[in-house]
């Protein structure tokens, strides 16, 4: 069955810290991955892809296939970076997300 | 401007009622799509559509319909409201070509 997982729905963390929010899936093939933002009220948002492999307000995200995870790190978290993320999967040759539960990074001052 | 718009966001309905949940987008996008999220659950996909006249449900069985009679238009219908059907609705719309998908505000319907 196809599945994200986000075992976290809490990540509190202090300014200046590091921050990795875990996304295991389970899917038999390769799919795409993504990372998507909600910021406190806006709209639910693209972060960053897995396949343009870019770093997006300091935000990186590997795919490890081996552990078929796609944690979302950043080195040194802001106030402002306080949001609910979710991690999501699409089906090769579908445009259809499956999305996790979600996880809320707070970050304290 | 180029946007997703949803409306009402916010609905209080009896049991029993016909409602439709607008959902309109000025994108110039092919692809649109109906999520349904209840409170610290995941986003379950439960129609879209990849052009006018195309529908199909999604991975998330819902006894809502929706129908693509516009490109910009995609309204989802519920014949007769229940308090199951009680959850946040998003819609989302895409071009296809780099799989992003752009969010609406979404709709938080109550069926009391």
């Amino acid at each position: 069955a196809q599945r994200v997982t986000q075992p976290e729905k809490l990540l509190s963390v202090f300014k200046g810290a590091p921050v990795e929010l875990k996304c295991n899936y389970s899917y038999s093939g390769s799919p795409e991955l993504f990372w998507y933002v909600q910021y406190s009220r806006q709209r639910l948002q693209l972060l960053l892809r897995h396949i343009s492999r870019e770093s997006i307000k300091g935000f990186t995200a590997d795919l490890n296939k081996g552990e078929t995870s796609f944690h979302l790190k950043k080195p040194f978290a802001q106030e402002e970076d306080s949001a609910m993320y979710y991690c999501a999967l699409s089906p090769l040759n579908t445009d259809k997300l499956i999305f996790g539960t979600g996880t809320r990074l707070q970050v304290f001052p | 401007e180029a946007d997703i718009y949803q409306t009402p966001r916010y609905l209080v309905i009896g049991t029993g009622k016909k409602i439709t949940l607008e959902c309109s987008q000025t994108m110039g996008h092919d692809k649109m799509y109906w999520y349904q999220q209840d409170p610290g659950m995941e986003l379950h996909l439960i129609h879209y559509s990849y052009g006018v006249n195309s529908t199909e449900k999604g991975d998330l069985s819902s006894e809502s319909t929706v129908s693509r009679i516009r490109t910009e238009h995609f309204p989802l219908t519920l014949e007769s409201a229940r308090p199951s059907h009680t959850s946040q609705y998003l819609c989302a719309s895409s071009d296809g070509s780099i799989n992003e998908q752009f969010f609406g505000p979404g709709t938080r319907l109550t069926v009391l």
